[in-house]
């Protein structure tokens, strides 16, 4: 089975500075997804990044940027720049691949999430 | 617009009564996905269906049922056998299951 793990309930920063949030995932898979999805106060559920594990290369999305360490089955989500728009519940997520079968497949696995929160 | 729609935002039930939260996406997904979250939770999945007239249960099934007779519509039950059915409750839906999933907005049920 699979399990994600968010080691940080609340973090806070800075507006303008830059914050790392944690995630560690467990799984014999050897190719899967893994996101980053923000919850803000309005509860929507808005996916930030995606990577793919087969890709090398790190995702990006603007201020959005993940270090992905995929022996260490470790996926953290660096945030740069922090607005105060960013304040929010941040959610990894895993799913495996298509070929998974079983139980797993289709099943996207969430960790517990961190709130961020960025001070003016 | 292309998106997801759920409805109510917010429902009230009374213990033993059974309630239906809906779910409409005009995106062209086959996959479509239930969940629910607790305060300070992560999300656990109760439904999912790959495709019309086809459902799997998820991690947190019982006392819940699910119809899939539209690609459109997913439907969710809340039946009187949940016995702690108060939390948010999200839909979801992706192109195929393993898919990047798109979120509504959520309805919050609240048994009273």
């Amino acid at each position: 089975a699979q399990t994600v793990t968010q080691s940080q309930p609340e973090m806070s920063v800075q507006e303008a500075e830059t914050v790392t949030l944690s995630c560690t995932y467990d799984t014999s898979e050897s190719n899967y997804y893994l996101f980053w999805y923000k919850q803000p106060p309005s509860r929507q559920m808005i996916l930030v990044i995606r990577q793919e594990a087969y890709k090398q290369q790190n995702a990006t999305e603007n201020r959005f940027s993940v270090n992905f360490q995929k022996a260490a089955k470790s996926f953290s989500l660096k945030i740069s720049d922090s607005q105060l728009g960013d304040t929010a519940m941040y959610f990894c997520a895993f799913i495996p691949p298509l070929n998974a079968g079983g139980t797993s497949y289709g099943k996207l696995t969430f960790g517990q999430g961190t709130i961020l929160t960025v001070h003016p | 617009d292309g998106g997801i729609t759920q409805s109510p935002k917010y429902l009230f039930r009374k213990e033993g009564q059974n309630v239906t939260l809906s779910c409409e996406q005009n995106l062209n997904h086959d996959a479509m996905y239930w969940y629910r979250q607790d305060p300070g939770q992560g999300l656990r999945l109760i439904y999912y269906s790959q495709i019309v007239n086809d459902f799997q249960k998820g991690d947190i099934a019982e006392g819940y049922s699910v119809s899939r007779e539209k690609k459109e519509s997913f439907p969710l039950t809340v039946t009187s056998a949940q016995k702690n059915p108060t939390a948010f409750y999200l839909c979801a839906s992706s192109i195929g299951l393993a898919g990047e999933q798109f979120f509504g907005p959520g309805t919050r049920l609240t048994v009273l």
